[in-house]
């Protein structure tokens, strides 16, 4: 069965550099999820989308912002890198009609130096 | 606001011991969603189970094992004869319907086990 996929798998940037995630849904599913889990850490819910409107907000920085295009697909941009934004980051995705069963992908590793 | 409490920050154990993972949760709502994940070196987050506040059956699945009891908010995991495949951090999570209309869960800090050979 498919997945959800992210893009790239490992991403390594510098200080102050831009990062772009990518995170294609589960066939047929609309609502895209995000999630950060620092080293050592729990993932901690940043934002969520449905049908391209943002839906719920957690603790994204301001310096990130993400969107949902018209084929479900989502991207996480993240600017002004901070050693801090080195994380492993979860995309999930579940149709909008079950939102307790989130398929969550392998992770985007990034690594700030 | 939601609290999942997994007070085991690391467990040792031994193949073939039997382990049991604590998870204590904390919500108002009477409509929830608990879960457990397992997380290994590689990084990615294997679903184990789901159950909703309304279904207190116990679940057993080959080795593993899991205790429902609202009356204690608890959900612990136990795994029979463990083997060091075992090895590796699990997370109890827990959601709730968000102003959004999603169920987002929120983690417990996780609980790292060890499986010795």
């Amino acid at each position: 069965a498919a997945g959800v996929i992210q893009s790239p798998r490992h991403l390594i940037k510098e200080k102050r550099e831009t990062a772009t995630l990518k995170c294609y849904p589960i066939p047929r599913h609309d609502t895209v999820y995000w999630y950060q889990q620092g080293p050592g850490q729990d993932p901690q819910f940043l934002i969520s989308f449905y049908e391209k409107m943002q839906s719920d907000k957690g603790s994204i920085p301001d310096r990130f912002s993400a969107q949902q295009f018209s084929d479900y697909h989502s991207e996480l941009n993240m600017s002004s890198l901070e050693l801090g934004d080195s994380a492993l980051y979860f995309c999930a995705s579940s149709s909008r009609d079950n939102t307790y069963e989130q398929y969550f992908g392998p992770g985007t590793r990034l690594t700030v130096t | 606001a939601q609290k999942v409490t997994q007070a085991q920050t690391e467990i040792s154990v031994v193949e073939k011991e039997d382990v049991t993972l604590d998870c204590v949760y904390e919500t108002r709502d009477t409509t929830y969603y608990l879960f457990w994940y397992k997380q290994p070196p590689s990084g990615e987050l294997v679903f184990l189970i789901r159950r909703n506040s309304f279904d207190e059956q116990n679940e057993i699945s080959g080795r593993y094992s899991w205790n429902f009891q609202k009356s204690t908010s608890s959900f612990n995991f136990t795994i029979t004869a463990s083997q060091v495949v075992d090895s590796a951090v699990y997370f109890c999570a827990l959601s709730v319907l968000t102003a959004g209309g999603s169920y987002i869960p929120t983690f417990g800090r996780g609980t790292s086990l060890i499986v010795h050979p």
